[in-house]
């Protein structure tokens, strides 16, 4: 049974081109996490929600936004994207807490022409 | 600033051997500290979960060892198979109720049968 939810799991979008990005989860949890992993990298927080709170990674790009309309669903939003924002983009949720253990979801590669 | 350092990069070993990963972080003031499983281009599975208190987890032929005040924790494998063949990621949580994860940039990791 799928927990964390990401769709597409393939992206191809054009450079300047908005793009936006999916992960639903149906574990009920109050904190949803997108992190960016290039290639042979380690992944990257971007941001988080814990409930309705958005907190932002102070170097996270302006070019990137994010929206969690309800519990289940957060979405990534790439305003313009760059080549340099073609990578391995992962949704992961948690209880809350800090304790927990975090699920991840398949992740979506996105690549921009 | 938290820092996680994972040697080696690479490893290959043949099948049915005993095998270490290590994981090292420059800050112990830490809340928990997770090893992930990721498979090429798919996304990441935890493996185990230790909290700041423990000493070690285990689960099946793995074994998760943690070492605060030396900044280390290892992930011992029993017993390798090919299907063990994957990248393995250590992940540091400095940052209490957001759950925020560093992670160390993985160790590739290939069972020769």
């Amino acid at each position: 049974d799928a927990m964390v939810i990401q769709n597409p799991r393939y992206q191809v979008t054009q450079f300047g081109k908005p793009v936006t990005l999916s992960c639903s989860q149906t574990l009920n949890h109050n904190v949803m996490y997108w992190y960016q992993q290039k290639s042979s990298q380690a992944p990257k927080l971007l941001f988080h929600y814990y409930d309705k709170d958005f907190n932002n990674e102070a170097d996270t790009p302006d070019n990137f936004q994010s929206r969690r309309p309800n519990t289940s669903f957060c979405f990534l939003d790439i305003r313009s994207p760059g080549l340099g924002d073609a990578a391995m983009y992962l949704c992961a949720t948690s209880r809350g807490g800090g304790q927990e253990t975090q699920y991840f979801g398949p992740g979506t590669r996105l690549l921009v022409l | 600033k938290q820092e996680v350092t994972q040697i080696p990069a690479a490893l290959s070993v043949p099948e049915g051997e005993n095998l270490v990963l290590n994981c090292s972080f420059t800050d112990s003031a830490i809340y928990n500290l997770q090893w992930f499983r990721q498979d090429p281009g798919k996304g990441l599975t935890s493996l185990l979960l230790i909290q700041s208190s423990q000493r070690e987890q285990t689960s099946g032929r793995l074994n998760a060892s943690l070492d605060k005040s030396s900044g280390r924790s290892t992930l011992y494998i029993a017993a390798s198979q090919p299907g063990d063949s994957a990248t393995y990621l250590c992940a540091v949580n400095s940052s209490g109720n957001t759950g925020k994860l560093i992670f160390g940039q993985g160790t590739t990791l290939q069972v020769k049968p």
